[in-house]
């Protein structure tokens, strides 16, 4: 079954603002992990966060994570035009080195 | 993306024909994936190498059949594939599969169209 579900599936904002995704999962995890994914491209690894963190933080992206919750989410400040792209969250089971990856959001930031 | 590279970028074949991808990775890593992403669905993983052993297989069809030489190269060899296996293959690399899953590096993808 699907372990990782983003929210919303799509998002629209001007530059400048900022942009939060959500990521929901169903089991317990190790780690949860963000990708990028411009177009047609491969998918970049932007950051990792532990089970027992709470929050990360890496330029202008901020994950935090909420385990009783089973969810995560992605902050991106003063976003910008090259951040337009399908952001996925990952997650791992705790009895398996596999991830498994969500639909994705997309996001579009108006010059 | 200069880490993992793939070959070809493009590829259009027909249901008959054989064709393979070629996933190079000079990360120094020991672990690398297939995967498959189509429309709408989420992020397929095919196929798992460790150290050149095939530690997964996901019910992928007998039409893929994957190769990994070394820890750096991986193939997947395709033949008389289906209209509904067009999809953008990914390769990636990781440094292992031993333990929690750490970050995966991705190359950019074979765009894959069989008429």
């Amino acid at each position: 079954s699907q372990q990782g579900e983003e929210d919303p599936q799509a998002l629209s904002i001007q530059e400048g603002e900022n942009a939060t995704m959500n990521c929901s999962y169903k089991t317990s995890i190790n780690n949860l992990q963000w990708y990028r994914q411009n177009s047609g491209r491969g998918l970049v690894h932007l950051i990792l966060i532990r089970s027992n963190e709470r929050e990360k933080h890496s330029g202008r992206l901020r994950v935090t994570l909420d385990t009783s919750k089973k969810s995560s989410s992605l902050l991106i400040t003063a976003s910008r035009a090259a951040d337009t792209a399908s952001y996925f969250c990952a997650t791992d089971d705790r009895n398996n080195y596999k991830l498994t990856f969500g639909k994705g959001t997309l996001l579009t930031v108006n010059p | 993306e200069t880490g993992v590279t793939q070959t070809p970028r493009h590829l259009v074949m027909g249901m008959t024909n054989k064709k393979s991808l070629k996933c190079e990775q000079h990360l120094g890593h020991n672990a690398m994936y297939w995967y498959k992403q189509s429309a709408k669905k989420p992020l397929e993983l095919m196929f798992v190498y460790s150290l050149e052993e095939r530690v997964e297989n996901n019910s992928v069809p007998s039409r893929f059949s994957p190769e990994c030489p070394n820890s750096s190269h991986l193939f997947l060899h395709l033949h008389t594939l289906q209209p509904e296996d067009s999809a953008l293959y990914l390769c990636a690399s990781s440094q292992d599969v031993a333990g929690p899953p750490g970050a995966q590096y991705f190359g950019p993808g074979t765009r894959l169209l069989v008429l």
